[in-house]
């Protein structure tokens, strides 16, 4: 059974500028949620999307968006890149919800802001 | 005031010694709790859910919920070389949301 695949792995972007990030969940999967890995703050709660919709978010600003496509994939969106976005991006899938028990994750993308 | 804290660590025990991690949360409706382990330089992976108060023990590892407390914690017993990573205690209140600490890391000499 082939895991939980994000890409990029790595990326490299100037304040500013804007990326997209990819997250294929295991397959059968709907639940799909992001998390910024920082080495002072941890993993902290993004998104997460269930068939589509997104149900809960976390506090971070609307520079951060999201979707998910009815293969379940997602993506994630930052826009206007600032210093303090570069962190380890990771994603995790989930057969019920991100708060119901196992999820399990992506190697992660890790953006560095310049 | 954060919503799930940890002990950032490090935390550290000799080979064969039990490894006690904790960590604290700010909601009390929270319903499910969750222990994953982090390898440096992989992704995390679930050890441990608890869901009632008490203990629950699988192998090596028990975890412990006082909801009245609002207290979590991971015992490994037996401690290991090979245990020694980062423990993220995770926290949910409702079915679409997973809270993260911000990790204990865990080193275990031989």
């Amino acid at each position: 059974k082939a895991g939980v695949t994000q890409t990029p792995r790595y990326l490299i972007k100037t304040r500013g500028q804007q990326v997209t990030l990819s997250c294929s969940p295991i397959s059968g999967h709907r639940s799909v949620s992001w998390y910024q890995q920082t080495p002072g703050q941890g993993l902290q709660f993004l998104f997460e999307y269930f068939s589509e919709t997104q149900r809960n978010k976390g506090n971070f600003p609307g520079r951060f968006s999201g979707r998910q496509f009815s293969n379940s994939r997602s993506e994630m969106n930052v826009s206007t890149l600032e210093l303090g976005d570069s962190a380890l991006y990771l994603c995790a899938s989930s057969s019920q919800g991100a708060g119901t028990g196992e999820l399990f994750f992506g190697e992660g993308s890790r953006l560095t802001v310049l | 005031q954060k919503e799930v804290e940890q002990n950032s660590g490090p935390l550290s025990v000799p080979e064969g010694a039990i490894a006690s991690l904790n960590c604290t949360y700010s909601d009390r409706v929270s319903q499910s709790f969750f222990w994953y382990r982090q390898y440096s330089g992989k992704s995390p992976e679930l050890i441990m859910s608890i869901y009632s108060n008490g203990d629950k023990e699988d192998g090596r590892f028990t975890a412990q919920l006082n909801k009245a407390s609002q207290y979590v914690s991971l015992l490994i017993r037996d401690s290991q070389p090979s245990d020694s990573a980062t423990y993220l205690c995770a926290v949910s209140k409702n079915n679409n949301d997973m809270r993260f600490g911000a990790g204990t890391r865990l080193t275990v000499k031989p």
